[in-house]
């Protein structure tokens, strides 16, 4: 049973608009959220979190929201650059125990 | 400061060979963990060692083993190798308690 699921395996969108990636999960014990990207030959990298207690955290260009009662969480790009392109990978928390959906590639178009 | 280190970068096995994977931490990062990416199956958790002791292990067969040794560098070991585990293995070292995991370029595993 998956419990963090990011149902879109790629999104593209056109430079200058948003980009919005979606991540759902199952397990209501998830304390902490995060995004990581990831670029061909490199590893993940952290992008932004959020807390459990919290439903928006913004950090520049990226947003993350948190729906707890949907068990939903989302990402936005505003603008999407396309150095933007990458695999994002949304993961949830349990007592510092991270588990990974199967991650979106976003392309973003000049 | 230097990042994590994995070596080797690139491998190539043939079935029923091992194989062991090596993972130089941050400095300062005890905790290392072991992710396992495939096409469409995202990360998937291998293990976790703290102080040179295995503290979480996710759902793969024993085929799969890891150590820690003093200086928190890991290794990952995979015996009688299968066309399937042709895998990008990834090693994540953190802080303890912390919550943002800093990952190596990864090792990829191609089994033949």
């Amino acid at each position: 049973d998956q419990q963090v699921k990011q149902n879109s395996p790629s999104l593209s969108v056109q430079e200058g608009r948003i980009s919005i990636l979606n991540c759902d999960y199952t397990n209501s014990m998830f304390d902490y959220f995060l995004w990581y990207k990831k670029y061909p030959a490199e590893g993940p990298t952290f992008l932004i979190s959020i807390s459990s207690i919290k439903d928006k955290n913004e950090d520049g260009r990226f947003t993350v929201f948190l729906n707890k009662s949907a068990k939903h969480l989302s990402l936005h790009i505003v603008p999407s650059q396309p150095g933007d392109s990458a695999v994002y990978f949304c993961a949830a928390l349990i007592e510092g125990k991270s588990t990974f959906g199967d991650g979106t590639t976003l392309t973003v178009k000049p | 400061k230097a990042g994590v280190t994995q070596t080797p970068r690139y491998l190539i096995k043939t079935r029923g060979q091992q194989v062991t994977l090596s993972c130089s931490p941050i400095s300062g990062h005890r905790s290392v963990s072991w992710y396992q990416q495939t096409p469409g199956q995202g990360l998937q958790f291998l293990f976790e060692y703290f102080s040179e002791t295995q503290r979480n292990k996710g759902n793969f067969p024993g085929r799969f083993s890891g150590r820690q040794f003093s200086n928190s560098r890991s290794e990952m070991n995979v015996s009688t190798l299968e066309l399937g585990d042709s895998a990008l293995y990834l090693c994540a070292s953190s802080v303890s308690g912390a919550n943002v995991l800093t990952f190596g370029a990864g090792s990829r595993l191609t089994v033949l």
